[in-house]
Order: structure tokens, then C-alpha cells, then sequence
């Protein structure tokens, strides 16, 4: 079983802060994804990776292979990105259930 | 452009009752998923499905059952509840038969067992 650590579990910073959260992932995966999920509770994807690094607007992942490591980091953070954030990570057993493995997300706060 | 609907939004039970959640998809996907999350937790797969006519269990398939009626829907029952099911359900689909494509949720259903 992959063991997926997120941190850190909690951030509250101020608006316009550099934001980076982290995820480790102990067994070698095909995919990460890093999912938002809103306060009211709804999910959303941001990203699937596999290597290097992806952006989409102020939101930049990246993925070390090598070091089982990935980032999220947000640029000018505002209080709209206050959002729990979600690794998961995609590994092929052959036999056992197809699916993700999720971290226990970061809890995102910017204040004004 | 509705994409994961789950229904009902809200329930509760009490232990012993009988429930499906309902999960339809208007994306012609082809996998679809059940998770449960608990607080404290990490989303955990309950079932899955690959593609139409096929189910797999996840890491938490005990006291659950599934069924994938077309490619549309991805139904989950419990057939007798306990409080040990209380959580949020969310229903997911992604295009691709193995999770490596974006997953799509629905928006969830709080379920509380009395």
C-alpha cells in the first residue's frame, strides 16, 4: 500500500504570500494528482502529473520521481485559494483495486 | 453540462435502515468510483468500476454493495446501515479505464447513521 504524508497539515497566511505545500509518497507511482477541495465541500482536480512540472495560472506543481516528492505552490495568494488541498497518487499493483491514494490534505487559509 | 450528480445530498438513518446512493455521469466516461471521507482522513475507495458491466472492490468494500446499471450510472447500497458508515460519500468518474486520467466528483452526500 502507498503511504501518501502531506504538509503541512495546516497554513494560514497573508494575502499575496508565496504558498508551497508538499507530498511524499513511499512506493513509485505512474501518477499524482492534486485535487482542491472548497469549503462547502465540493472537489475539484488541478492537476495530473507524471514528471516536471505543470502550471495553470498562479498554481504550479511539480513531481521529483526520484525522491517520491511533489509540490503545489500558489503565487499571490488570495483569499479565494483558502481551500483544503489534496494529493493523491496512482499506483499500478496489477491485481489489486484500481484507484488513487489519498493524503489527509492541507487546510489552506489566507487571510486579507 | 450537469457532469457527476450524486443524490440524495443529505440523509439519515438509523442503524439497521437500508439505502442506494445514486450517482449518474453525463460525460460518457467509462470508470467510476465510490469513496468515503472521514475526518482525519484521506479520501478511501470503496468500489470501483472500469467500464460498464464490471465492479471491483476498493479498500473499504465491507458493508457496501454496487452496481453499474449502463455507463451512466454507479449506484451504492447499504443494506443495513451502521453508525460506522456515517461519513461523506463521493461519487467520481474519469474517461480512462485506470485512475490516470483527471477524476470528476459529484458534489457529495453527507450521510449520518443514528
Amino acid at each position: 500500500k502507498n503511504e501518501v504524508e502531506q504538509s503541512p497539515q495546516n497554513l494560514t497566511a497573508q494575502e499575496g504570500e508565496f504558498i508551497t505545500i508538499n507530498c511524499s509518497y513511499s512506493v513509485g507511482i505512474s501518477a499524482l494528482h492534486w485535487l482542491q477541495q472548497h469549503p462547502g465541500g465540493g472537489i475539484v482536480s488541478l492537476f495530473m502529473l507524471s514528471s516536471g512540472k505543470k502550471k495553470h495560472g498562479r498554481l504550479i506543481a511539480t513531481i521529483n520521481i526520484q525522491e517520491k516528492h511533489s509540490s503545489l505552490h500558489i503565487t499571490a495568494s488570495h483569499p479565494r485559494d483558502s481551500a483544503v488541498y489534496i494529493c493523491a497518487v496512482y499506483w499500478y499493483s496489477g491485481g489489486g483495486a484500481d484507484g488513487l491514494t489519498f493524503g489527509k490534505g492541507t487546510h489552506l487559509i489566507i487571510q486579507p | 453540462n450537469a457532469g457527476v450528480t450524486q443524490t440524495p445530498k443529505f440523509q439519515v438513518l438509523k442503524t439497521g435502515q437500508s439505502m442506494t446512493l445514486q450517482c449518474a455521469q453525463d460525460m460518457n466516461h467509462n470508470s467510476m468510483y465510490w469513496y468515503r471521507q472521514d475526518p482525519g482522513m484521506g479520501l478511501r475507495l470503496i468500489y470501483y468500476s472500469a467500464s460498464e458491466g464490471t465492479t471491483d472492490k476498493g479498500e473499504v468494500p465491507n458493508g457496501y454493495n454496487v452496481s453499474r446499471l449502463n455507463k451512466r450510472e454507479f449506484s451504492l447500497r447499504l443494506e443495513s446501515a451502521a453508525p460506522s458508515q456515517t461519513s461523506v460519500y463521493f461519487c467520481a468518474s474519469s474517461p480512462f479505464r485506470q485512475a490516470q486520467g483527471i477524476q470528476y466528483f459529484g458534489a457529495g452526500t453527507r450521510l449520518s447513521v443514528l
